[in-house]
């Protein structure tokens, strides 16, 4: 089974600080973590993903996250947020594969963090 | 770039009536599911579909519920009778491949209202 906590419902930063959205994870499989953002009155958008390999993964709008397995932490990070960062951002985990494979799309999603950018 | 399309992108409807939320998958996808999310909840699995038939349900996808992938594009969701807490946010998604690389594509997102 899989958990997602991600911590602190909103993070509230100023126009070019830096962004840390947090996100820890449990699973009794090797994870495949995702990081997803949802603008206002819009769908689900991929940020990154880590599935193997490189630890640290880069995504679009310039955001990384790093996978941590000592602390099963998958951390959000942008060195500098813009006015447009402000969404709602999604940690989430997926499991192993299933027999019939559709497991690969089945995710555990966190609670969600509100990001706010202050000018 | 090719998307996922949900229609309505609202719904307002009456306690006990039937509803049917809509999703366009991305034309060469195989894998498809429905999420729903609670006001001031997580994002909650409830199915998914392949090969034209369910592969997976959580708890929360009772005999209410039913999907449906009448032709070869639309993907349905059907609540039967709906309540007062299924009011949520409901999400359309699918993936092309069974691979480890694969990413899920979402929908922007059916707003329920059950009044």
């Amino acid at each position: 089974a899989q958990s997602v906590t991600q911590l602190g419902s909103h993070v509230s930063v100023s126009e070019g600080a830096l962004v840390l959205l947090r996100c820890n994870y449990s699973s009794s499989v090797p994870p495949y973590l995702f990081w997803y953002v949802q603008y206002p009155n819009q769908g689900l958008q991929l940020l990154l993903k880590y599935t193997t390999g490189a630890t640290l993964v880069k995504g679009i709008n310039g955001f990384e996250a790093e996978f941590k397995k000592s602390e099963t932490s998958f951390h959000l990070t942008k060195p500098s947020a813009h006015m447009s960062d402000a969404a709602e951002y999604f940690c989430a985990v997926r499991g192993g594969p299933n027999a019939g494979g559709t497991s690969y799309g089945k995710l555990t999603f966190g609670q969600g963090t509100i990001l706010t950018v202050h000018p | 770039e090719p998307e996922v399309t949900q229609t309505p992108s609202h719904q307002v409807t009456q306690m006990g009536q039937e509803v049917i939320l809509r999703c366009v998958p991305i034309s060469n996808h195989l894998y498809f599911y429905w999420y729903r999310q609670i006001l001031g909840q997580k994002v909650e699995f409830l199915v998914s579909f392949y090969n034209n038939e369910i592969s997976e349900k959580s708890e929360i996808f009772d005999d209410q519920f039913s999907v449906e992938r009448p032709d070869g594009s639309n993907f349905t969701l059907k609540i039967r009778s709906t309540k007062l807490e299924d009011s949520a946010m409901y999400f359309c998604a699918s993936i092309r491949t069974a691979h480890l690389n694969t990413e899920a594509f979402f929908g922007q997102g059916t707003r329920l209202t059950v009044v």
